[in-house]
Formats: structure tokens, sequence, C-alpha cells
């Protein structure tokens, strides 16, 4: 089955330490990846995406995921962590419906991330 | 560009009462999904649409339907509310440009709440 999993429900880290949420992923053929963050009582935003290339993926805030084909993960990473980076961050991966003929994506249940001042 | 914009924000349905949530994004997207988001299930996929007049059923339809008669609107019809249905709503919408691997733009959300 295709999915993706956030091993973790919670992360904590201190103002200013660096942070990484977990994200591993299982998938037929080559993995398209995503990366969202949620603040409270809002839609889901953008944060980043691995489709090829450089496993090394930058994008908003700061952000960055590291793509590792062997152990089918891709980790979201941030160098220093702000307060302001507490939220819902959710890992997706691109799903084919096979019935359908057409792409999805599949969520991770989400990990919440809370940065201690 | 207002992008993704869904309506109502907030609402209180009796059992069995029915409604529909507006979807409408000014992006002129193809493509077009309705999420429900659960405490610590993250997202499923309730119902998708590949352009007007096109739809399909994602992983929890039931309860549910849709219709996309413009690539703007992309309603999502509950009939018959159950205590299940409980739940946030999101509409998204992405455009079909380069293939199947652009991000998805979300709507605000609608919260729903069936007593």
């Amino acid at each position: 089955a295709q999915s993706v999993a956030q091993p973790e429900d919670q992360v904590n880290v201190a103002e200013g330490n660096p942070l990484t949420v977990k994200c591993t992923y299982s998938v037929s053929g080559n993995p398209y990846l995503f990366w969202y963050v949620q603040y409270p009582n809002r839609g889901l935003q953008f944060l980043l995406k691995y489709i090829t290339g450089d496993n090394l993926v930058k994008g908003s805030y700061g952000f960055e995921a590291e793509f590792n084909k062997s152990q089918t993960s891709f980790h979201l990473k941030k160098p220093s962590a702000l307060v302001s980076d507490s939220a819902l961050y959710f890992c997706a991966v691109r799903v084919l419906n096979s019935g359908a003929g057409s792409y999805q994506l599949t969520f991770g249940k989400g990990t919440k991330l809370s940065v201690i001042p | 560009n207002a992008g993704v914009t869904q309506t109502p924000k907030f609402r209180i349905l009796k059992i069995g009462q029915s409604m529909t949530l507006q979807c409408t994004q000014d992006m002129n997207h193809n493509y077009m999904y309705w999420y429900r988001q659960d405490p610590g299930m993250g997202l499923k996929l309730i119902y998708y649409s590949v352009g007007a007049g096109i739809t399909d059923k994602g992983e929890v339809p039931n309860g549910y339907n849709v219709s996309r008669s413009t690539t703007e609107d992309f309603p999502l019809r509950l009939e018959l509310a159950a205590p299940s249905q409980t739940s946030v709503y999101f509409c998204a919408s992405t455009p079909r440009t380069s293939g199947e691997y652009n991000e998805q733009f979300f709507g605000p959300g609608t919260r729903l709440t069936v007593l």
C-alpha cells in the first residue's frame, strides 16, 4: 500500500535549537513528497516538495527537507527554531488512484511542533 | 487573487439536516479536492474533480455528494447529517500544468458540528 507515516505526534524544541520533524513513505515508483504547515484555525500552507534532483530541498520560512531513498525518509529540518514555527506539520506523498487513472495526495497524521521560548 | 475561499466558516447542524459547503477558487485550477480533518487522523480525501463535469470518489465519500459545473466552484453536499460527520472540511485546488505533482492550495476550512 502507498502511504506516508509521521512517527511522532509531538516534537518539542527550544527556541534557537535545530528542529527535525520525521516522515517516512512507502510508494511504488519514484516518490513525489510534500511538506505542509497548518497554523491554528487555518488551512494548510505549502512549505516545500521533492520531485527529483538534489536530495536537500529548500522551502519557505527557512525550512528544508532531506530526501533519503535508502531509508525512504523525507525529514523536515530547520537550523534554528522560532517560537512562530509552532504549528502542525503534515508530510504528504503523491499516490496513483489506479482505478481513476489520476494522482492524489496521501497525508500523514501530522506532527505538532512546539517551540519553547 | 483571493485563492481558495470556503463558506461558511462554522456551522452547527442537527442530525438528519442537510447542507452545502461552498468552495470557490479564482486561480483557474483544473483540479479541486475536498478533505476532512479529524484530530490525530490527518486529512482524508472525500471527493475530487479533475475538471468541470468530472468528479470521483476519494477515500471517505459515504454521506457526501459533489458537483462541478464550473471551473471555479466545487460544492460539497451533506445529506442526512450524522454525528460522524462532525469535522473540519477543507477544499483545495491545484493547476494541471506540468503533471500531477503540483502543490495544492487550501482554503481556510469549514468547522462543522452535527448534534
